[in-house]
Parts: C-alpha cells; sequence; structure tokens
C-alpha cells in the first residue's frame, strides 16, 4: 500500500467548511484512496473512498487531484462532533487489506 | 443488529500472564484484522485472516498469537513474551473483493498491564 502525508492537526470553526489534505504521491493505479476518522477511544469509522473521481456521501466530499498524487476530505459544514483524528490511507479493493493508518490528522472543531 | 463485537472492553493483567482478546462478527464477512494503537499513535497490524484455519503475520506480531477455527471468530492472544502489552487493540472486518474495500471496526479493547 502506498504510504500517504497528512498534517498533524487542524483546527476549524464550527459551521465552517474543513478541508483535510492528503498526500499520496506513490500511490498504484490500482490503489484507491480512503478516508476513515476515529473519535476519542472508539474504533475508526469509515468516511468515503474514491480511485479518480471526486465523490461525495452524507457525511462528506472527496477531491482527488488529477495525478492522483494528492485529495481533500471536505466536511462541509463542520460540528463539534466532527472533533477526530482522520486517517488517508491508500489501499486496492480486492485481496487483503493491509491498511497503513498513519498518525493521522487531528481536527479540532471550535465553538 | 450487524457487527463486530469486542471484549472485554477493559482489561487488567499481571506481568507474566497471557490473555485473550475476543472478537466475533456477524457481517459474513471473509476477512478479519487486528491492530494495536498506543497513545497519539496510529494504528499497526499485528495479524490478519483472509479464510478459516489460516492467518498471516503482520507487522508487530511478536507476542501475539491468533486462531480461526470459525468464520466469525478471531481472538487474539496477548502472551507474556509480548514485551510492552500495554495499549488499546481493534480488531476489523471487510470483504476480500467485489466491494468498496471498507473494514468494519469494533470498539476496542485496552488492556493495561499492572
Amino acid at each position: 500500500d502506498a504510504k500517504t502525508t497528512q498534517p498533524p492537526s487542524m483546527d476549524c470553526a464550527e459551521g465552517r467548511a474543513a478541508n483535510l489534505p492528503c498526500n499520496h504521491s506513490t500511490i498504484s493505479g490500482n490503489e484507491y484512496v480512503y478516508w476513515y476518522r476515529q473519535i476519542h477511544s472508539q474504533g475508526p469509522q469509515y468516511i468515503i473512498h474514491g480511485l479518480k473521481n471526486n465523490e461525495t456521501n452524507e457525511m462528506a466530499s472527496l477531491i482527488i487531484t488529477e495525478d492522483r498524487k494528492s485529495s481533500t476530505l471536505i466536511l462541509p459544514h463542520a460540528t463539534l462532533r466532527d472533533t477526530a483524528v482522520y486517517y488517508c490511507i491508500a489501499g486496492a479493493t480486492s485481496g487483503t487489506y493491509k491498511y497503513i493508518f498513519g498518525t493521522g490528522t487531528r481536527l479540532k472543531v471550535l465553538a | 443488529d450487524g457487527g463486530i463485537t469486542q471484549s472485554p472492553k477493559y482489561l487488567f493483567r499481571k506481568e507474566g500472564q497471557n490473555v485473550t482478546l475476543s472478537c466475533e462478527q456477524n457481517l459474513n464477512h471473509d476477512a478479519m484484522y487486528w491492530y494495536r494503537q498506543d497513545p497519539g499513535q496510529g494504528l499497526r497490524l499485528i495479524y490478519y485472516s483472509q479464510i478459516v484455519n489460516d492467518f498471516q503475520k503482520g507487522d508487530i506480531a511478536e507476542g501475539y498469537s491468533v486462531s480461526r477455527e470459525k468464520k466469525e471468530s478471531f481472538p487474539l492472544t496477548v502472551t507474556s513474551a509480548q514485551k510492552n502489552p500495554t495499549a488499546f487493540y481493534l480488531c476489523a472486518s471487510g470483504r476480500l473483493a467485489g466491494n468498496t474495500g471498507e473494514l468494519f471496526f469494533g470498539e476496542g479493547s485496552r488492556l493495561t498491564v499492572l
């Protein structure tokens, strides 16, 4: 699985969009970009994934650059409950998911 | 409800004792995983299994053992050989192919060695 790089921490005002960047410059053609988040002392929760097209679901949007070397997770209207550690992972969708969870980005949403 | 159940949520053990953490899933997933998380750190893969009666070492398997006798169950034993076992342990499951590649995690087991 490709290595990813994320900023260690970010702050965002409540109600504003939170834009979390991720660098995955060594991603291979069959690897998807996944985003998970972990609220304190709980198991990580899947948010969204994509290959090369931008994706949106009820939780977030994922913007992937055309060269696929980086992506941005967007939480459109951050709430206090979005305070968590966000992990960006590059991995395949078949075979063994030996996903590498780095240290992620600690997002703090401020009232 | 479908999901992954880990038990116990909190566990204390004396040095030199083995302890087994339970992980059960009713999602009919083929693959199951054990991760370890230390304070302020990401998740590190201990063991994973793709099918019953088969499993592979992850990045930090030393001092741990697993079994996969049933598709639904993937218990992890932390042995006395694990030098620094105090950590938060997470179990996950997922399908092997033909889907999104999403992993489903349990709520975790927090092990403290006294």
